[in-house]
């Protein structure tokens, strides 16, 4: 299996405070995603990364930011989380963006 | 713009019974398509993949798929179901352009095996 590993699995907090999800991969592949997974929509993406300090947007991106400092650690923060926003979050890693997606165990968030 | 349709969000089979979930894409060129497979409280696995190479792919776990361009399809099958099959599968559709090759995913299917 891919070493991905997702941090933290499961949080709950209150609206309108800050979150931070850190996906962390050793197999530096160049390329990490974050989706978010709900009911009825599938998994739709919400950034991507192409390579470090490299991000762009996904369908979902409103209210999220991404920053990708190392090439092993991809940062997921809602800066004022909101009730809109709980979900699961999963990260995907790739090495070339044609190449099939190994993804995390993903991270189940409650904002109350 | 590309679009990945899987037809019915439930799909029931009794064990020993032929598999068949429903994929149609929507591209304006030749795409890569994918099947994943999701267990309860993990993340996503990768089944098949089409790259143009051959039009009927085989994957993991007995599964296979075939690419039919007259259809835009991409139908997964397996001719026996087994309760391990019991999962969530996604199929995703994947082309060059703006975002050039970063996939799109269907809303998913949840195979349901009965004894």
């Amino acid at each position: 299996d891919a070493g991905i590993t997702q941090s933290p699995r499961h949080k709950v907090t209150e609206t309108g405070t800050p979150v931070t999800l850190r996906c962390h991969q050793t197999e530096n592949h160049r390329y990490m995603y974050w989706y978010r997974q709900d009911p009825g929509h599938g998994l739709r993406l919400i950034h991507y990364s192409y390579g470090v300090k490299d991000t762009d947007k996904g369908e979902v991106s409103d209210g999220y930011s991404v920053s990708r400092s190392k090439t092993e650690d991809f940062l997921l923060t809602l800066e004022s989380a909101t009730s809109s926003q709980t979900s699961v979050y999963f990260c995907a890693i790739s090495e070339e963006v044609d190449q099939p997606q190994h993804f995390g165990d993903g991270t189940r968030l409650s904002i109350l | 713009a590309q679009s990945v349709t899987q037809l019915g969000s439930h799909v029931s089979v009794s064990e020993g019974a032929l598999v068949l979930l429903r994929c149609n894409y929507s591209s304006s060129v030749p795409p890569y398509l994918f099947w994943y497979v999701q267990y309860p409280n993990q993340g996503l696995q990768l089944l098949l993949k089409y790259t143009s190479a051959a039009t009927l792919v085989k994957g993991i776990n007995g599964f296979e798929a075939e690419f039919k361009k007259s259809e835009t399809s991409f139908h997964l099958t397996k001719p026996s179901a087994h309760m391990s099959d019991a999962a969530e599968y996604f199929c995703a559709v994947s082309v060059p352009g703006r975002g050039s090759y970063i996939p799109t995913f269907g809303r998913g299917t949840s195979l349901i095996v009965h004894p």
